[in-house]
């Protein structure tokens, strides 16, 4: 079946601009994590949704980064006013349930650069 | 604050070589544990993960980790590498109590020569 999708899957953009960032889970799914991969720091949590719940917003960078998760399917991670160091790849995974329950499905990321 | 500690960050291996990937974590409550790999071009995968119970645990393509409470470890395990296992490895817990955030080590990457 249909796997995380994310788009899209390159992005550049200018220092200052906005960038939207989009991630459909997998169908079913009521857990979405955004983590952004940047070389030699491992995985950083972002942002979870679960279901109809608050989302834990507690590891975005800045106000700069917010994120919606539309419906309880898609979601999108917007940056706001981009850095350099906001270049990173953007990753999104989901789960049928709670992540201590089952395994993520991680999708193939967002590469964006800022220039 | 809780945190997931992978000492090794790169690792240089021949085929056929043993492996033992350290995963370290900080926090005395209860957890559930996991190795997640990624290997070259493709998206992370789930290696294999402990809820509770037999604290061995084995997982896809002969990894096995085992978590030992006491020294706060879940280190990953695999008696003969192959060339195939060239990727990156991620350990990741998750503290119960601190919500459903997954928290990732930094990874460790894995060459296995020829």
């Amino acid at each position: 079946g249909a796997g995380v999708s994310q788009s899209p899957s390159n992005k550049v953009t200018e220092k200052g601009k906005d960038v939207e960032l989009r991630c459909d889970p997998i169908s079913g799914h009521t857990a979405l994590y955004w983590y952004r991969q940047s070389l030699g720091q491992g995985l950083e949590f972002l942002i979870y949704f679960q279901g109809n719940s608050a989302p834990d917003k507690s590891g975005l960078p800045s106000d700069r980064f917010s994120a919606e998760r539309t419906g309880g399917s898609v979601s999108t991670l917007t940056i706001q006013r981009t850095q350099q160091e906001d270049s990173a790849v953007y990753l999104c995974a989901s789960s049928p349930r709670r992540a201590g329950d089952s395994p993520l499905h991680f999708g193939n990321g967002t590469r964006l650069t800022v220039t | 604050a809780q945190s997931v500690s992978q000492h090794n960050h790169h690792v240089i291996l021949s085929e056929a070589a043993s492996l033992e990937l350290g995963c370290n974590y900080s926090y005395g409550g209860t957890v559930n544990l996991f190795w997640y790999v990624q290997y070259p071009g493709q998206h992370l995968q789930l290696l294999l993960k402990y809820f509770s119970g037999d604290p061995l645990v084995k997982g896809i393509k002969g990894f096995e980790a085992e978590f030992i409470k006491s020294k706060f470890s879940f280190n990953l395990r695999k008696p003969s590498v192959q060339w195939s296992d060239t990727a990156e490895y991620f350990c990741a817990v998750i503290f119960t109590g601190g919500g459903n955030k997954l928290t990732f080590g930094t990874g460790t990457q894995l060459k296995v020569e020829l």
